[in-house]
């Protein structure tokens, strides 16, 4: 099966600006979370989606948000981007609702300017 | 929420060698214990995982250990190659209502030296 993708995986913006992440799971897995890397904070978990809900929620801004399709995909957006909104986001796929494994995409790398 | 401290944050070792990562949890309810390898510029790859009802799992050099009672596991390599050199990540999840997120410790720089 492929692996998990992500577009795109280079993004430059503004402050002020808004930005829509893209997000395919492995073939078959209908739960996608979503990660910012940083150095700062290492890695930090912004919010699940499984079967088009969102099931879990991290301690981020409201800002912050996400959706999935019913092919699994998924996006997060954030708006009114920050300087500390810089970060390499990862999302990881899962098999199924009981199934803890998780499976990374090669992550986008954000730079706020 | 669940917090997972990992020690050290760097390490070096000559090639050959073993090298161990420790890591503590918080919260008596994870039961999934994944370790993350992230080479730079690349993205994590899960190398081994234990859950809580295993006390030990090994895989070819790599091995994880868990010790539910202390609330500690550990990661080790052994016969370590240059091509272990990367950044490990130790994480835990439980299966409850936060299923679906893993909390991950900072990370261990591992250089191992030819």
């Amino acid at each position: 099966k492929a692996g998990v993708t992500q577009t795109p995986r280079y993004l430059i913006k503004t402050r002020g600006q808004q930005v829509t992440l893209s997000c395919s799971p492995i073939s078959g897995h209908r739960s996608v979370s979503w990660y910012q890397q940083t150095p700062g904070q290492g890695l930090q978990f912004l919010f699940e989606y499984f079967s088009e809900t969102q099931r879990n929620k991290g301690n981020f801004p409201g800002r912050f948000s996400g959706r999935q399709f019913s092919n699994s995909r998924s996006e997060m957006n954030v708006s009114t981007l920050e300087l500390g909104d810089s970060a390499l986001y990862l999302c990881a796929s899962r098999d199924t609702g009981i199934q803890e494994t998780q499976y990374f995409g090669p992550g986008t790398r954000l730079l706020v300017l | 929420g669940e917090n997972v401290e990992q020690h050290p944050s760097t390490l070096s070792v000559q090639e050959g060698d073993s090298a161990v990562i420790k890591c503590t949890y918080s919260d008596s309810a994870s039961n999934y214990f994944p370790w993350y390898k992230q080479e730079l510029g690349k993205r994590p790859q899960l190398i081994i995982d234990i859950r809580s009802n295993v006390g030990e799992k090994k895989d070819q050099r790599i091995a994880v250990t868990l010790n539910k009672t202390a609330k500690h596991f550990s990661l080790h390599i052994t016969e370590t190659q240059p091509e272990d050199s990367a950044v490990y990540f130790c994480a835990a999840s439980s299966r409850g209502s936060t299923l679906g997120r893993l909390y991950f410790g900072r990370g261990t720089q591992l250089t191992v030296w030819p």
